[in-house]
């Protein structure tokens, strides 16, 4: 089976522009979640989806946006682009969801390759 | 609020020498506690975990005990190999709240 897909893989942007990221989970799963990894640095969560609802927001900025799909593909959109906004974006689907009091502590996400995001 | 504080890298060692990358956390309650591994180019791929206190996850060789009195989960592996270089991340999910992960730790392992 496929594991999660996300596309584009690298991404050239100026700033003050609109970003668009993509990401098919697994098959089956249907709870997806996005993080920025800036260079050197652990994943930050930025989002979770499950069942097109948003059911958590990590801190940052209303620059970004995200939605999910009925057949649980996501998109992460970033507005005004700022330089800090360069990272590697990570998508993770999870076959559970729901709001997060409701999973266990040990439940497990599956990364993507992530789409490199390059702002100049 | 809930943190990660991993060994600063990179680790350089020689093939089949013994692993040791230091792990702790900040965190109130009974989080589960990860590790994560990234290869060039890859994204997180989960190589263990461990859900409660004297927990040992294992896998591939690796090993980690979640030790509550020292707030560490930190990994080991007896003989590393070349193929064993990447980026490990450790990193913890409380009750409610998602997952926060530590800066990473470059391991990189010569022949």
């Amino acid at each position: 089976d496929a594991g999660v897909t996300q596309s584009p893989t690298h991404l050239i942007k100026t700033r003050g522009q609109h970003v668009t990221l993509r990401c098919s989970p697994i098959s089956g799963h249907k709870s997806v979640s996005w993080y920025q990894q800036v260079l050197g640095q652990g994943p930050q969560f930025i989002f979770q989806y499950y069942e097109k609802e948003e059911r958590g927001r990590g801190n940052f900025p209303d620059r970004f946006s995200a939605r999910q799909f009925p057949n649980y593909s996501s998109e992460l959109n970033v507005n005004a682009l700022l330089l800090g906004d360069s990272a590697l974006y990570l998508c993770a689907s999870s076959l559970r969801g729901g709001g997060l009091a409701g999973l266990p502590t040990s439940y497990e996400q599956y990364f993507g390759p992530g789409t490199r995001l390059t702002v100049t | 609020g809930n943190s990660v504080t991993q060994m600063e890298g990179p680790v350089t060692l020689s093939e089949e020498a013994f692993l040791t990358i230091n792990c702790t956390y900040t965190a109130t309650g009974y989080p589960s506690l990860f590790w994560y591994v990234q290869y060039p180019g890859e994204g997180l791929q989960l190589l263990l975990k461990a859900t409660k206190a004297d927990d040992k996850g294992s896998n591939k060789g690796f090993e980690a005990t979640y030790r509550k009195e020292t707030t560490s989960f930190h990994l080991e592996k007896g003989s590393v190999q070349v193929s064993d270089s990447a980026v490990y991340f450790c990193a913890l999910r409380n009750y409610g709240q998602n997952f926060v992960f530590g800066p990473g730790t470059r391991l990189s392992v010569l022949p």
